[in-house]
This record gives C-alpha cells, sequence and structure tokens, in this order.
C-alpha cells in the first residue's frame, strides 16, 4: 500500500508570493492533517479535513488555508509568504477522524522563503 | 510555557544500550499518547500509542504513560544505530480529532 505522498519535495519562493502545496494520502484514508515543522517550534498543527470538511484548525493566520476534495486528497495554500514560514510542511492521513486515529505522515514539503 | 515539554538532547548511547525517553505534559485533557521516530530527511513514523494510562510493549520498544504526574516515556531495548533518529512524543484529547500536540522532538545516537 502507497504512502502518503507529498509534492513537490523542494520549493523556493520569494516573500510576497503564494504557494500551494499538494498531499495524496493513503488509498482509503479520509483524513488528512497538515502540519508545519520548525526548528524553534516544532510541529504544530494546521488544519485538519475530514470527507472535504474543515474539522480542526490550528492557531495559524488566515494566510494558510487549505481544502480536501472528494477523492480525499488535499491541498494547503500560503498567501503573502514571509520569511518565517520558511518550514517544512508535513501532511498526515487517518482512516478516522476520531482522537488517537494513528496519523501516517508523509515526507513533507520543505519550504524556502527568500 | 509549552503545553508539552521534551528534552532536546542530542542522546548518545553505547550499541546495546536502554534508552530512555520522556516527555511531561501540563493538559490534563490529553488521553491519547504517541511516540513518532523521525529520521533526517523524513516525515515522522508512528511507533507506539497508546490510551490513557498504562504500559505498552511492542517488540524493544516500551511506552509508559502516567497520567496521575503528566509523565510519558519510551524505552528502546538493545538500542542499533539504525535506532538513531529523532523522537517526537505526542498527544491528544478525545473530541480534539487529529490535532495532536507534539514535543519538540530528542535527538538520539546509538554508537557503535
Amino acid at each position: 500500500k502507497a504512502g502518503v505522498t507529498q509534492t513537490p519535495r523542494y520549493l523556493i519562493k520569494t516573500r510576497g508570493q503564494q504557494v500551494t502545496l499538494s498531499c495524496s494520502p493513503i488509498s482509503g484514508h479520509r483524513s488528512v492533517s497538515w502540519y508545519q515543522q520548525t526548528p524553534g517550534q516544532g510541529l504544530q498543527f494546521l488544519f485538519e479535513y475530514f470527507s472535504e470538511t474543515q474539522r480542526n484548525k490550528g492557531n495559524f493566520p488566515g494566510r494558510f488555508s487549505g481544502r480536501q476534495f472528494s477523492n480525499s486528497r488535499s491541498e494547503m495554500n500560503v498567501s503573502t509568504l514571509e520569511l518565517g514560514d520558511s518550514a517544512l510542511y508535513l501532511c498526515a492521513s487517518s482512516s478516522g477522524t476520531g482522537s488517537g486515529s494513528p496519523l501516517h505522515f508523509g515526507n513533507g514539503t520543505r519550504l524556502t522563503v527568500t | 510555557q509549552k503545553e508539552v515539554e521534551q528534552d532536546p538532547g542530542p542522546l548518545s548511547v553505547p550499541e546495546g544500550a536502554i534508552v530512555s525517553l520522556n516527555c511531561t505534559y501540563s493538559n490534563s485533557a490529553f488521553q491519547y499518547f504517541m511516540w513518532y521516530r523521525q529520521y533526517s530527511r523524513k516525515g515522522p513514523e508512528l511507533l507506539m500509542y497508546t490510551y490513557s494510562s498504562g504500559n505498552k510493549e511492542d517488540g524493544r520498544f516500551t511506552a509508559q504513560v502516567d497520567k496521575s504526574s503528566k509523565y510519558i516515556s519510551l524505552f528502546i531495548r538493545d538500542s542499533q544505530p539504525s535506532d538513531s533518529a529523532t523522537y517526537l512524543c505526542a498527544m491528544s484529547e478525545t473530541g480534539g480529532g487529529n490535532k495532536l500536540t507534539f514535543g519538540t522532538g530528542t535527538q538520539l545516537k546509538v554508537e557503535l
């Protein structure tokens, strides 16, 4: 069974630009969550989608948004990029959205903002 | 103060040693506790998942949760160089969906 696939693996953008990251969950998984990982803050929850509906949202500004499609694939978008948005963005999928449903992570998209 | 505290290390041990990794937390609503392993340039990989207090064993790995002390541990027996990675604890609340709160990770190096 294929794991969680994230594209692209690496991105370099300029301040003020916007970026879209893509995530394909494990086949059959309907929940997709996004996390930001930085050396200073560690892994922080961005948002969770289940059946195309946002179920939960972390404490990030409105510049961070996401969506989920009917095939469970998900995208996240960051607008008006800032230097502090440089991070590893991780997508995770699970079969359910009940607390404790094991999350399976992709290898992330490394975003560098210059 | 962070909700979840984890010693960042680095922790260096000889091959075959028993490794103890720990996290403390402040949110008494946390009910689900996980340990993830992350290799360089890879995403976190789920190692152990426990609900509420107690112990769970899987091969060389044992996870312990003490909710009264708000303290969780991961023990690795007979450590191998392939165990060298960053270990992350994570927790979630009942009704919190898939929102996990992570520790900052402990970097472990197992030396020959």
